[in-house]
């Protein structure tokens, strides 16, 4: 069945590059992206790739997509306090019924000033 | 223009009761999703509609939850019965369609305390 991992938590000093790493299981996915989510707030956007691109990078952010290893990560480059927040992997399956996303856990990205 | 609204923010609720919980999607948005993000967890999909379809109905955990989408907008998520284990942030997302890549905008979310 369909599954997203992703780690849990991660620690960054301001001004660093954060990387949040991410794997899919379904071969079949079609676009993955990654949501972030504030202190009770709802899941904003913030980049998305589709399964034949390798990279993709807009602003601070780039995404790779290793797709021989199922693998995904989002790179914030001079991370900033305000980045702090939990940062959600989803995949986009194709020709299922549903049109859901699949999402992992999240990984709750902590700056330290 | 106005993104995906939900409503009540918060309900606060005894087992044992039915509870409600609204969702506006983005004007002109022909899809519709709940998910459930209970503590600790990711996001769990519940519900999705389709212009006029038959939703899917896959992710509900139990016949105690239901939902309807009335004129292809606002939709509503029922839970009869509730426990406490149905406690969790309840988020709704639309999107323009489910075919490519369209985007899913998700609701601010309605965080559910079953006491």
């Amino acid at each position: 069945g369909e599954d997203v991992e992703q780690s849990l938590f991660l620690s960054v000093r301001e001004g660093d590059s954060s990387v949040i790493n991410c794997t899919y299981t379904d071969s079949s996915s079609t676009y993955l992206y990654w949501y972030k989510q504030e202190p009770g707030a709802g899941l904003q956007l913030l980049t998305y790739i589709f399964s034949n691109m390798d990279m993709k990078q807009d602003q601070r952010l780039t995404v790779l997509l290793n797709k021989k290893d199922k693998h995904l990560s989002l790179r914030i480059a001079d991370t900033q306090t305000g980045d702090s927040a939990i940062y959600f992997c989803a995949e986009r399956i194709y020709g299922g019924s549903q049109g859901n996303l699949i999402f992992g856990k999240g990984t709750k990205l902590s700056v330290k000033p | 223009g106005a993104g995906v609204s939900q409503s009540p923010s918060n309900k606060v609720t005894e087992k044992g009761k039915d509870v409600e919980l609204r969702c506006d999607p983005i004007s002109g948005h022909t899809a519709l999703y709940w998910y459930r993000q209970s503590l600790g967890q990711g996001l769990e999909f519940l519900i999705y509609f389709q212009g006029n379809s038959a939703p899917d109905k896959s992710g509900l955990p139990s016949d105690r939850f239901s939902a309807e989408r009335t004129g292809g907008s606002v939709s509503t998520l029922t839970i009869q019965r509730t426990q406490q284990e149905d406690s969790a942030v309840y988020l709704c997302a639309s999107s323009p369609a489910s075919r490519t890549s369209d985007t899913q905008y998700f609701g601010p979310g309605t965080r559910l305390t079953v006491l």
